[in-house]
């Protein structure tokens, strides 16, 4: 099983709203990531998390706050977006966090903040 | 600055003909090359991966090149599919980091 679950698959949120995406994995894997993804652009990496613990965060505004509750789950919460956060949330999975780890990636949560 | 250039941005073929797809880059100390697929809304899926040693690596209709010395890569698909409509992402690695290209969005039409 390779697979990584993301949920919602879309989610519609105003400025004031508090929600959460989910990110599940089964493969055993000990490092969890967080991507942002604008149309027609790269991901961009927002959050590592390496044995449950965050281990980078891009800078990246207060309005994303990521959760490890486990060695398989990752949340994303969200308050107070911003118009321009909309986006295409990823995330993904890997063994361990070095370059030679292959990144497995979730759907994605499409995201419209209105 | 570690930087991934992918050519052409977008192509559109016809059904059945090859296409090959082309990144360069500029990762510094270099890791390992990697190409997915995504599919529109969807996730990046792996194709392959190449570290430093291996020059070419096929998955069914899809091979890889890797040119270390001049930084060069390629992705060839041959007798393409109306499936293989997608966006191929160029990712090359430092041990630990990321490196994503801009992506080559791929359109077959029958």
């Amino acid at each position: 099983d390779t697979e990584v679950t993301q949920t919602p698959k879309h989610l519609v949120m105003g400025m004031t709203n508090k929600k959460s995406l989910k990110c599940e994995q089964h493969m055993g894997h000990r490092a969890m990531y967080w991507y942002k993804q604008k149309a027609k652009k790269p991901p961009e990496l927002m959050f590592v998390y390496s044995y449950e613990k965050l281990s980078i965060n891009e800078s990246v505004p207060s309005r994303f706050s990521p959760e490890c509750p486990n060695s398989s789950l990752l949340n994303l919460h969200l308050h107070a977006l911003q118009p321009e956060d909309s986006a295409l949330y990823l995330c993904a999975s890997s063994q361990g966090t070095g370059g030679k780890n292959i990144q497995y990636f979730g759907a994605g949560t499409r995201l419209s903040v209105l | 600055k570690n930087q991934v250039e992918q050519s052409p941005q977008s192509l559109i073929i016809l059904e059945g003909k090859n296409c090959t797809l082309q990144c360069n880059y500029t990762v510094s100390p270099f890791s390992n090359l990697r190409w997915y697929k995504q599919d529109t809304g969807r996730g990046p899926v792996s194709l392959t991966i190449m570290t430093f040693s291996e020059n070419t690596k096929s998955n069914g209709r899809y091979t890889a090149t890797l040119d270390a010395d001049t930084k060069q890569s390629s992705l060839h698909i041959t007798a393409s599919q109306l499936s293989d409509s997608a966006s191929y992402i160029c990712v090359v690695s430092n041990d630990y980091k990321l490196s994503f290209g801009a992506g080559t969005t791929v359109t077959v039409r029958a």
